[in-house]
């Protein structure tokens, strides 16, 4: 079985803190996955990489940044918490061969940011 | 432009009802891949099926089936007696072959079943 990993169910943060969100997947894939969801307006996505050390941005990185130095952990980093960052934080993994694009995802994180 | 749309945003049924959940997707390619996923209560999106643009074979997998149709650019999602446990909200997502990975997710149905 796929085994995506988050480190934290739970997470309260303070406005202006720094915040690190990790994701460890052991299926061996090469891409990897942040994503976060938010009421209406689905699943959106922040950051994603290829290989490591390689990241491209998704749709909403403003305020985000990601770090792969292993190929099987991906983390997301807020430099300074907002209060508009309140919100599930999804990861997910895939391989990247032709025609097994399906992600696997890790089970969340819901960040407060008070 | 690639874009998913689940227009219904919820249903509710009643336990043993069949359920359809609808899926209609737009791209210009010819080949890609589309996914139902599943997410519980608890959060974690579970993957269902992947089909490919050229498998427009109807898939059963017990109580689920979809149906796959390249002339109305659809993909729906049915569940047959349906159950509590299938309560959840249901992702239709599409991907192009080229596209890197990348998931594009439709908006989500959120299906409620009552006993």
């Amino acid at each position: 079985d796929v085994k995506v990993t988050q480190s934290s169910r739970y997470l309260v943060k303070r406005t202006g803190e720094k915040v690190f969100l990790e994701c460890v997947q052991d299926m061996d894939h090469e891409n990897m996955f942040w994503y976060r969801q938010d009421p209406g307006l689905g699943l959106r996505l922040i950051y994603f990489s290829y290989d490591v050390k390689m990241k491209e941005k998704g749709d909403i990185p403003e305020g985000y940044s990601v770090s792969r130095e292993k190929k099987e952990r991906f983390s997301l980093i807020l430099e300074s918490a907002s209060t508009n960052q309140t919100s599930m934080y999804l990861c997910a993994s895939s391989y990247q061969m032709t025609g097994y694009y399906e992600q696997y995802f890790g089970p969340g994180t819901r960040l407060t940011v008070t | 432009a690639q874009k998913v749309t689940q227009a219904q945003t919820e249903i509710s049924v009643v336990e043993k009802e069949d359920v359809t959940l609808d899926c209609v997707y737009e791209t210009r390619d010819t080949t890609y891949y589309l996914f139902w996923y599943k997410q519980p209560p608890s959060g974690e999106l579970v993957f269902l099926i992947r089909r490919n643009s050229f498998d427009e074979q109807n898939e059963i997998s017990g109580r689920y089936s979809w149906n796959f149709q390249k002339s109305t650019s659809s993909f729906n999602f049915t569940i047959t007696a349906s159950q509590v446990v299938d309560s959840a909200v249901y992702f239709c997502a599409l991907i192009h072959y080229n596209q890197g990975g990348k998931l594009i997710f439709g908006q989500g149905t959120e299906l409620s079943v009552k006993p």
